[in-house]
């Protein structure tokens, strides 16, 4: 079955300072993947997206991910950091061979300092 | 820039009471979710339809739970009598191309 881990529950940043997160899954088949961030009191946006070629994809926000098929890894990363990127940040696998329905992480919350 | 949109935003209901959770999807979307995230909890798949049917549903989608897409913007939850474990965050979905899913804001459920 499918399965997505995000290790970290909680992280916190500088402003300004680079951030990684983490993002394993688990799928049988050729997986699409997905970070979502959402705000307090917002929904789920799509931050970016990954279904095939390049392993290094760019999203909004100044965000991008890179998918590693040897470690089954998806991870987050941003340069420099803003104090609105404060949020929680979830990992999600898809795919057509289980019907596109979506498989989250726990998620990520990320916590900015000044 | 097009959007999902939830009504209401926050439900409030008595044990037993049918609930109706509203969604407008992005207008040339053809295929819908819902989804769920009990507080602490993971989202949560429970059902995607397409040309009018269930596509797929998941175990937590029981006979209490039913979907409808009554016109040609709605698409609707409804729970037809509602227990404490309901009580979570609701959010629905579209895809134009069953690949990427959008989502809304959410309605929270509270069942008392």
């Amino acid at each position: 079955a499918q399965s997505v881990t995000q290790p970290d529950i909680h992280i916190t940043v500088s402003e300004g300072a680079s951030l990684e997160l983490r993002c394993n899954y688990s799928y049988g088949a050729t997986p699409y993947l997905f970070w979502y961030v959402q705000s307090p009191g917002q929904g789920l946006q799509l931050l970016l997206k990954y279904f095939s070629g390049d392993t290094l994809v760019q999203g909004i926000k100044g965000f991008e991910a890179e998918f590693k098929r040897s470690q089954s890894s998806f991870n987050l990363r941003k340069p420099s950091v803003h104090w609105s990127d404060a949020a929680e940040y979830f990992c999600a696998v898809g795919g057509k061979e289980y019907g596109n329905k979506l498989v989250f992480g726990a998620g990520t919350i990320l916590r900015v300092k000044s | 820039e097009p959007e999902v949109t939830q009504t209401p935003s926050h439900q409030v209901t008595q044990m037993g009471q049918e609930v109706i959770l509203r969604c407008v999807p992005i207008s040339n979307h053809l295929y819908f979710y819902w989804y769920r995230q009990i507080l602490g909890q993971k989202v949560e798949f429970l059902v995607s339809f397409y040309n009018n049917e269930i596509s797929e549903k998941s175990e937590i989608f029981d006979d209490q739970f039913s979907v409808e897409r009554p016109d040609g913007s709605n698409f609707t939850l409804k729970i037809r009598s509602t227990k404490l474990e309901d009580s979570a965050m609701y959010f629905c979905a579209s895809s134009g191309d069953s690949d990427t899913q959008y989502f809304g804001p959410g309605t929270r459920l509270t069942v008392l």
